[in-house]
């Protein structure tokens, strides 16, 4: 199997920087994408190719990869951005491989 | 700009078949560019990828789901489908068909609506 470890929960104050980690034993085998879920809605792609932010995302969403950990940064973190946040990363034997997911929490 | 656009009962009985169908507009299946992934989110609970289809009929599932779950497309309708078989309660989600990106970052980047299909007698 394939897990991805993320925190259930991170807080921020509005204004200031959150970083949502991703860990795997694998991970810095492929690469991670990052997904944007508000309540009752579907996710929404915020980054790919562990750093790659598609057309309409803001600046603010930036994503890292070292190692075995990726990490999805948003700096000047507004209410809007509260939501649950998943990685995603591909493997050759399973699939698509989602994170647990992290919610967001803005306060 | 892509649209999928997805379609199917919300209630479905233990030991039936659960069918969905996602319409896309604003680009073409056929093209080849993208594969077209199902996915599903059990209520309160993380993401499950299912498995997907390439215009040209190939799949590739989910190795948990692989015995239970078939992906098919119609080209002419620009749509692709999902059938679950023998459903339990367990199967209860919410599913997004989704187009998927090649290459060597596989994701996801449109999504349908979702459909909440729950598994009830």
């Amino acid at each position: 199997s394939y897990e991805l470890t993320q925190p259930p929960s991170v807080s921020v104050s509005p204004g200031q920087t959150a970083s949502i980690t991703c860990s795997g034993d694998k991970l810095g085998d492929n690469y991670v994408s990052w997904y944007q879920q508000q309540p009752g809605q579907s996710p929404v792609l915020v980054i790919y190719h562990d750093t790659k932010r598609p057309s309409g995302i803001p600046e603010r969403f930036s994503g890292s990869s070292s190692g075995n950990t990726a990490t999805l940064t948003i700096s000047g973190t507004q209410a809007m951005d509260e939501a649950d946040y998943y990685c995603q990363v591909w493997d050759n034997n399973l699939g698509g491989v989602f994170g647990g997911g992290t919610k967001l929490t803005v306060l | 700009q892509v649209q999928l656009l997805q379609s199917g009962p919300g209630l479905v009985k233990p030991s039936q078949t659960l069918s969905l169908t996602c319409t896309v507009s604003g680009g073409s299946i056929n093209s080849g560019d993208y594969y077209w992934s199902w996915i599903r989110q059990p209520p309160g609970k993380g993401l499950e990828w299912i498995g997907y289809i390439y215009y040209s009929g190939s799949t590739y599932y989910n190795p948990s789901l692989k015995s239970r779950a078939t992906i098919s497309v119609d080209t002419s309708k620009n749509q692709f489908s999902l059938k679950l078989s023998s459903v339990t309660a367990a199967d209860t989600a919410v599913f997004y068909c989704a187009r998927t990106s090649t290459g060597t970052s596989v994701h996801f980047d449109y999504w349908g609506q979702g459909n909440l299909v729950t598994v009830s007698a």
